[in-house]
């Protein structure tokens, strides 16, 4: 298994450049989210999808989209960059049922200017 | 809303010393509490879980014991290595999956030989 993959590592985006942010997984979990950290800030859920077809806001979605067309795949899409969209994201899966344990994958770290 | 909130860092420790970090929560109800550890370049891992109150999650000489009382989560361990050496983020949720995470701001652990 490779687990949670993201896609890319690193990136830098100009002010208003629109872009996707991939995360796919491989254990077939129903629930996949994304969160960014930012420092001091711990990590901040942006937006989740208990299954394909179904998604949800977090606690910081503006200014991201997402999709859930297939169980894998869960990508989060900017649509116009801003700086104070600069910051690490980490896309996480997990069982929807009596899991409690999320993976995490290795994280996208994005700097807007 | 709910919240956590963990000790400021970082801790600097010598190798063999005894390690606490304090985690408080704030939630309705009856939240599951999770540590998290991120090393460095790495996304987050879970250590040790907590899912009602009076229990003890232990991992890797790691534990905390939920107490609802004091609301607290706090994480020990009685003999630190220099491999220890990383961030550690408290975590709860409402939710019986396990999901929707609410994390502290992560505390930083740097253990020396």
């Amino acid at each position: 298994n490779a687990g949670v993959t993201q896609t890319p590592k690193f990136q830098v985006l100009k002010t208003g450049q629109s872009m996707t942010l991939q995360c796919a997984q491989d254990m077939n979990h129903e629930y996949m989210s994304w969160y960014r950290q930012d420092p001091g800030m711990g990590l901040r859920l942006i937006h989740y999808s208990v299954g394909a077809g179904i998604t949800d806001q977090g606690e910081v979605p503006n200014g991201y989209n997402v999709s859930r067309s297939t169980t894998e795949d869960f990508p989060l899409r900017l649509l116009s960059a801003a700086p104070s969209q600069t910051s690490v994201y980490f896309c996480a899966s997990s069982r929807v049922v009596s899991s409690y344990e999320q993976y995490f994958g290795p994280g996208t770290r994005l700097t807007v200017t | 809303g709910d919240s956590v909130t963990q000790m400021e860092g970082p801790v600097t420790l010598s190798e063999e010393a005894f390690l606490t970090i304090n985690c408080t929560y704030t939630a309705t109800g009856y939240p599951s509490l999770f540590w998290y550890v991120q090393y460095p370049g790495e996304g987050l891992q879970l250590l040790l879980k907590a899912t009602k109150a009076d229990d003890k999650g232990s991992n890797k000489g790691f534990e905390a014991t939920y107490r609802k009382e004091t609301t607290s989560f706090h994480l020990e361990k009685g003999s630190v290595q220099v491999s220890d050496s990383a961030v550690y983020f408290c975590a709860l949720t409402r939710n019986q999956a396990g999901t929707a995470l609410i994390f502290g701001k992560g505390t930083t652990l740097s253990v020396s030989s």
